[in-house]
């Protein structure tokens, strides 16, 4: 069975310009969340879908958005970009939203650098 | 104000020692407690998880302590081995289920 897998792996940008991520889960899940690693803040949870819909949104500006499609994958996109964006997104999948044992696959990342 | 806490950055020991990493949470609400280990350029693969109503949890060569008064949990491999050095994470599930993660601690297992 095939892991998450996202697109790009690597992407350079500069300062104002939009930028879109992309991730496909683990066949079969339909719940996809994204978080942003920073060097020494750890990941930071950026929103989850589900069936198309958010659950679930962290602590980001409006820049910041997402989406999902029918076939569970989702999309996220940045606009505006500020030097401060760069980092790597990580997108997980699981099986059904939330949930406290629900576990989590993380897709490998897109390291975005802002210039 | 970080939920989870990793204050040690990094932790070197030899190989078929104990490694013992550690992790701090100021949330009494919090359930649910998971450990990540991350290799560069992988994205975080799950380890290991504990219920807050239990207060070890173990898997082979690892083993998780939850001690909910302290606030405090523990990640236990024993013997280390040079290929479980990596980047751990520890989260915790908060009341509408976001994982809220630490900063993460290097580990590196010495030959």
């Amino acid at each position: 069975k095939a892991g998450v897998t996202q697109t790009p792996r690597y992407l350079i940008k500069t300062r104002g310009q939009q930028v879109t991520l992309s991730c496909s889960p683990i066949s079969g899940h339909r719940s996809v969340s994204w978080y942003q690693q920073t060097p020494g803040q750890g990941l930071q949870f950026l929103f989850e879908y589900f069936s198309e819909t958010q659950r679930n949104k962290g602590n980001f500006p409006g820049r910041f958005s997402g989406r999902q499609f029918s076939n569970s994958r989702s999309e996220m996109n940045v606009s505006t970009l500020e030097l401060g964006d760069s980092a790597l997104y990580l997108c997980a999948s699981s099986m059904r939203p939330g949930g406290t044992s629900e576990t989590q696959y993380f897709g490998p990342g897109t390291r975005l650098l802002v210039l | 104000d970080q939920q989870v806490k990793q204050n040690s950055p990094s932790l070197s020991v030899q190989e078929g020692r104990i490694s013992i990493l550690n992790c701090d949470y100021t949330n009494s609400m919090f359930d649910y407690f998971l450990w990540y280990k991350k290799y560069p350029a992988e994205g975080p693969t799950f380890l290991i998880s504990i219920s807050s109503i239990k207060d070890k949890n173990e898997d082979g060569r690892f083993t998780v302590f939850l001690n909910k008064s302290a606030k405090h949990l523990s990640l236990h491999i024993v013997p280390s081995q040079p290929g479980d050095s990596a980047v751990y994470f520890c989260a915790a599930k908060d009341s509408s289920y976001k994982l809220i993660f630490g900063s993460g601690t290097r580990l590196l297992v010495r030959p």
